[in-house]
């Protein structure tokens, strides 16, 4: 099976930088989405990562370490319309190509 | 227009009561999901359809079935509602193909509540 941690809850200030850490444990990984939900609202595709290193796309960079199951999503520059949660999805390899997602990290920003 | 739309938005119904909810997409993806979302569990899988005649059932599927009519439509059913199916339900798509990531894209949700 798969474990993705996540912190639950985050604070930060507006325009100031923020870290959301993931943490998982699989066998077969194959890929690491971070995805942005406001409150109600449908998940929206961030970014993705497969190869160890830094995806950095304007704002947001998210970070991939396979040996250390571990990544991150970057938030810079913060604003108020960042304060949504952030799922961390891991893809594993097979036939399904099965995706797992953390319970996600609720950001607040406040100003 | 919205590239994946789900109706009805909201619903509520009662204890035993057969639900279908809808997903449409323009977007020309092979690979359909289900999910519901509930508070502190995140989003899970409860189907996935990777063409018309490939249907599978996700980890919760219990309670759910589904029907792929076409490309373009994957719909899923409660054939008895009870009070623990009231979630935010999800549909995505992907297309494997073209996308080195098959990222996933969601439709607005649909809202359930069962008395």
């Amino acid at each position: 099976g798969q474990n993705i941690d996540q912190p639950t809850e985050m604070t930060a200030t507006e325009g100031a930088i923020v870290q959301i850490n993931c943490t998982y444990q699989t066998s077969g990984f194959n890929g690491l989405f971070w995805y942005q939900q406001h409150a109600g609202e449908a998940p929206t595709f961030l970014s993705y990562n497969v190869l160890d290193g830094l995806e950095e796309k304007g704002r947001f960079s998210s970070f991939l370490s396979r040996s250390k199951g571990y990544s991150y999503l970057l938030l810079k520059e913060l604003q108020m319309k960042d304060s949504a949660s952030y799922l961390c999805a891991v893809r594993v390899s097979g036939g399904y190509q099965k995706v797992t997602f953390g319970t996600g990290t609720k950001l607040q920003v406040i100003p | 227009d919205a590239d994946v739309t789900q109706t009805p938005r909201n619903r509520i119904t009662k204890t035993g009561k057969r639900i279908m909810l809808e997903c449409s997409q323009t977007k020309g993806h092979d690979r359909m999901y289900w999910y519901r979302q509930d508070p502190g569990l995140g989003l899970r899988l409860i189907y996935y359809s990777f063409d018309v005649k490939d249907i599978n059932k996700g980890e919760i599927s219990d309670g759910y079935s589904v029907s792929r009519q076409a490309q373009a439509k994957f719909s899923l059913s409660l054939e008895s509602a009870i009070p623990n199916q009231t979630a935010l339900y999800f549909c995505a798509t992907s297309d494997w193909g073209t996308s080195k990531s098959d990222e996933q894209f969601f439709g607005p949700g649909t809202r359930l509540t069962v008395l």
